[in-house]
């Protein structure tokens, strides 16, 4: 079974701080994916990478960056947290040629 | 991004059938899928079609495709209290990159 994880369940952080969010997977999957969970919206994606070192923007990168250095990890940053990023933040990936996408626990972020 | 839509809410009871639908936009989907998402986790795949299929069935879950009206519909029989969670519907267009839509999602809560 493909384990996606992220570093944190539940996070709170101050306005204007940086975050870190980290997603780590264990099956070698070549694609991750960084996307936001808000009421009535849906997931809306922030990031993804379809490589090392490689990433392209979703439909909402404004605000975010994001790493990978390793093929097994991808970390989503907040350069300077804002209220309106409270939010919840799924990790995904995809790959061994199957299609379907496979998801983190998720971590709910609170920013004050 | 492409347009999927579902309706919010949905109440059944327990026993009963459940329906949940959705539409899409974009004619070029290769897959399309759903999620279940119980409180406070992440996404789990239930079921996918590949979008050259009409109908599949997989247990307790009928998934049927209409792509003329770009509609697709999870049917869930006998329903029961443990199914009451957000469902997602998705797609993925293969272009470029792998490209994942989601719908806002649909709560479904089911009456004992």
């Amino acid at each position: 079974d493909v384990k996606v994880t992220q570093s944190s369940r539940y996070l709170v952080k101050r306005t204007g701080e940086k975050v870190f969010l980290e997603c780590v997977q264990d099956m070698d999957h070549e694609n991750m994916f960084w996307y936001r969970q808000d009421p009535g919206l849906g997931l809306r994606l922030i990031y993804f990478s379809y490589d090392v070192k490689m990433k392209e923007k979703g439909d909402i990168p404004e605000g975010y960056s994001v790493s990978r250095e390793k093929k097994e990890r991808f970390s989503l940053i907040l350069e300077s947290a804002s209220t309106n990023q409270t939010s919840m933040y799924l990790c995904a990936t995809l790959g061994g040629g199957g299609p379907e996408q496979f998801f983190g626990p998720g971590t709910r972020l609170t920013v004050l | 991004g492409e347009d999927v839509e579902q309706s919010l809410f949905l109440s059944v009871r327990e026993g009963d059938s459940s329906v949940i639908n959705c539409t899409y936009t974009d004619s070029s989907s290769t897959y399309l899928y759903w999620y279940k998402q119980e409180p406070g986790a992440g996404l789990q795949l239930l079921t996918y079609i590949f979008s050259n299929m009409d109908m599949k069935q997989d247990q307790r879950l009928t998934v049927l495709l209409n792509k003329k009206d770009k509609h697709l519909s999870l049917r869930i029989a006998d329903t029961q209290t443990g199914d009451s969670a957000i469902y997602f519907c998705a797609e993925s267009i293969a272009d470029n990159f792998n490209k994942f839509y989601f719908g806002s999602g649909t709560k479904l809560n089911v009456k004992p």
